[in-house]
């Protein structure tokens, strides 16, 4: 079936230092959408992207959907305390069904 | 616009039992999908349900099984309790639209004794 895999599986960052993470698929996908979770809560869409080679932001965070359609990152520019979540990207396939990647759990020290 | 809602928050059962959550989706949308998340198997897709009809089918067993009704609530059913089926469950609401963002719902803790 459809794989995702994302990395890095963590990250360990001084605030104010960027951040990148990157998702990987052998399988074409329509759609690629970022969600960050935090403890206890479900995830909450933070970027959603509908073309190969789009690139999108929303305010420091930036990503974009991989020219062949089988890939996607996410970055985040000077990151702040409450950055602290885990990271998920998400492939949406032709049948709406999303395939989520196994996350990307970022600390942030003041 | 309310988010989605999901109820409980939280379940302890013990094995053999059965349990019921439920997730009203975002007004307006018909399609709710459910996840099952844990450390070991992150975030994994159940079942889509639109307009009362189940639309898409993930790899569970037949333990595991959901219903929408007419207002596009929507509930899952899991019988025979495991151990194994200790996990936050996730609903997602979206339009239906093929490729439509799908809003999460903030999980219901099921912990099996």
């Amino acid at each position: 079936g459809q794989q995702l895999n994302q990395s890095p599986q963590s990250m360990f960052i001084q605030e104010g230092e960027d951040v990148s993470m990157n998702c990987t698929s052998s399988s074409i996908f329509n759609t690629w959408l970022w969600y960050k979770q935090d403890p206890g809560e479900g995830p909450v869409l933070l970027i959603a992207l509908y073309k190969a080679g789009e690139l999108t932001s929303n305010g420091r965070l930036t990503a974009q959907f991989g020219i062949t359609r089988k890939d996607s990152f996410l970055n985040i520019s000077a990151s702040i305390p409450s950055d602290v979540g885990i990271y998920f990207c998400a492939g949406q396939n032709q049948g709406g069904k999303l395939i989520f990647g196994q996350g990307t759990e970022l600390s942030v020290k003041p | 616009k309310a988010g989605v809602t999901q109820t409980p928050r939280y379940l302890i059962k013990t094995r053999g039992q059965q349990v019921t959550l439920s997730c009203s989706p975002i007004s307006g949308h018909r399609s709710v999908s459910w996840y099952q998340q844990t450390p070991g198997q992150g975030l994994q897709f159940l079942f889509e349900y639109f307009s009362e009809t189940q639309r898409n089918k993930g790899n569970f067993p037949g333990r595991f099984s959901g219903r929408q009704f007419s207002n596009s609530r929507s509930e899952m059913n899991v019988s025979t309790l495991e151990l194994g089926d200790s996990a936050l469950y996730l609903c997602a609401s979206s339009s239906g639209q093929t490729a439509d963002t799908q809003y999460f719902g903030p999980g219901t803790r099921l912990t099996v004794l």
